[in-house]
């Protein structure tokens, strides 16, 4: 089993629509959860961390299950700009950054 | 305040030679990460560097070696390219404190023929 697992997609929606993603993790020791996007052939760029009390920032919410050892991250009112791949990251009790493989998103016009 | 800088951006290297890649990390951020992106592919870590020592190494040979300067800035050498070596090589840098999230430069594309 990976240690980050996302779903690859691609998660074909239309525009305005709300989408959800999911990671698992497999360290319950994990410290700290991140959303990364990455456009084509760009580097990642840091979207938002995640607080074991949920977190929003704009038409982004994510939120954090230690329990079930998931986080999400739910973008509402998508634009076409929202288009990109979207990274679960989970930093171990070691500070090493553990990353998924993404789950590419296209939005629709 | 400029964030993460690598050079060079692009390199072509052919098999069995040496590559050294260079980052300066954003103001204020001590500590460097460098990862491997193959394409369709999540980051892979290579290793951290934190007050000038290797303190977290990912599952990559020797022959990947780095250091870290007074200055917080970093260098990934790599010696003997393999054609496999050939990936996006990102340079990430964080602020102090456990809990922050990384902030990567554009990366170096290395192809090896």
């Amino acid at each position: 089993r990976k240690e980050v697992e996302q779903d690859p997609g691609p998660f074909n929606v239309p525009e305005g629509a709300t989408v959800a993603f999911n990671c698992t993790y497999s360290n319950s020791a994990s410290q700290s959860f991140f959303w990364y996007r990455q456009d084509c052939r760009k580097e990642p760029k840091l979207l938002m961390s995640v607080y074991s009390s949920g977190n929003e920032d704009g038409r982004f919410t994510a939120q954090l299950n230690r329990a079930s050892q998931y986080i999400s991250l739910l973008i509402r009112d998508s634009k076409l700009s929202d288009s990109a791949t979207y990274l679960c990251v989970v930093r171990d009790s070691n500070y090493q950054l553990i990353w998924g493989a993404g789950t590419k998103l296209i939005i629709k016009p | 305040d400029a964030g993460v800088t690598q050079s060079p951006t692009h390199l072509i290297k052919t098999r069995g030679q040496q590559v050294t890649l260079r980052c300066s990390p954003k103001s204020g951020h001590d500590t460097v990460s460098w990862y491997q992106q193959a394409l369709g592919q999540g980051p892979q870590f290579i290793f951290q560097y934190y007050e000038e020592e290797e303190r977290q190494r990912g599952n990559f040979p020797d022959r990947f070696s780095g250091h870290q300067f007074p200055n917080y800035s970093s260098e990934l050498n790599v010696n003997a390219l393999l054609l496999g070596d050939s990936a996006l090589y990102l340079c990430a840098s964080s602020p102090p404190g456990i809990g922050e999230g990384q902030y990567f430069g554009p990366g170096t594309r290395l192809t090896v023929t």
